[in-house]
């Protein structure tokens, strides 16, 4: 696609329910994001896809959140059990080859806002 | 701690008028240093990416200033226009984990007619 595709564009759930947030990246884009931005604040990172291998996963808060990428393309960040605290914006990114690799150049989507109530 | 701070958190100026924008960090040592613009509601874009050994970078409008011997960056906005309105996000990356971006917490500006 042309551009770095999420969804749901929002999404609210009941605490404790699972939920699943969909990052469709740029087509041929090795490297993918995750991050979580809280309201009034710049994203924190999650964590780091190259192709099918998740390369780093210290910034997911707890066991609770769970991401992957099987084929190397689309991923899906998941969240079990949810709570009030996880309410926030997902933002996915991808780039070319790393972040600093490249044209270095993130390509953000519009992110998932998820509410929890 | 934050790694990397923005001032102001937040400034209205006119339509047409300047603007500069600060950054400081404490990220050592930092592999690049990034302007992110961030409409309300969408995913931040870039604006601008300065290497350690840059100390200015221009896109359109916007000029990014590095000094990173006082570990300080500035973004300045000439002639601004409404739709610059926006949040700007300063980001910086590590040295010996590149893939790792640590966002400031961004400066949120409203441009007025």
């Amino acid at each position: 696609g042309a551009g770095v595709s999420q969804s749901p564009r929002y999404k609210v759930a009941k605490r404790g329910q699972d939920v699943a947030l969909r990052c469709d990246p740029i087509s041929g884009h090795v490297s993918l994001f995750w991050y979580q931005q809280a309201l009034g604040q710049g994203p924190e990172f999650l964590t780091y896809f190259q192709n099918e291998a998740q390369l780093d996963k210290s910034g997911l808060p707890s066991d609770r959140f769970f991401a992957e990428r099987p084929e190397g393309s689309v991923s899906t960040l998941k969240i079990q059990r949810t709570q009030q605290e996880d309410s926030a914006v997902y933002l996915c990114a991808s780039t070319i080859k790393g972040a600093d690799r490249g044209s270095g150049k993130l390509f953000f989507g519009s992110g998932t806002q998820l509410s929890v109530l | 701690k934050n790694q990397v701070e923005q001032s102001p958190q937040s400034l209205i100026i006119l339509e047409g008028k300047n603007c500069t924008l600060q950054c400081n960090y404490t990220v050592s040592p930092f592999s690049n240093l990034r302007w992110y613009k961030q409409d309300t509601g969408r995913g931040p874009v870039s604006l601008t990416i300065m290497t350690f050994s840059e100390n200015t970078k221009s896109n359109g409008r916007y000029t990014a200033t590095l000094d990173a011997d006082t570990k300080q960056s500035s973004l300045h906005i000439t002639a601004s226009q409404l739709s610059d309105s926006a949040s700007y996000i300063c980001v910086v990356s590590l040295m010996y984990n590149t893939d790792k971006l640590i966002f400031g917490t961004g400066t949120r500006l409203q441009v007025f007619p």
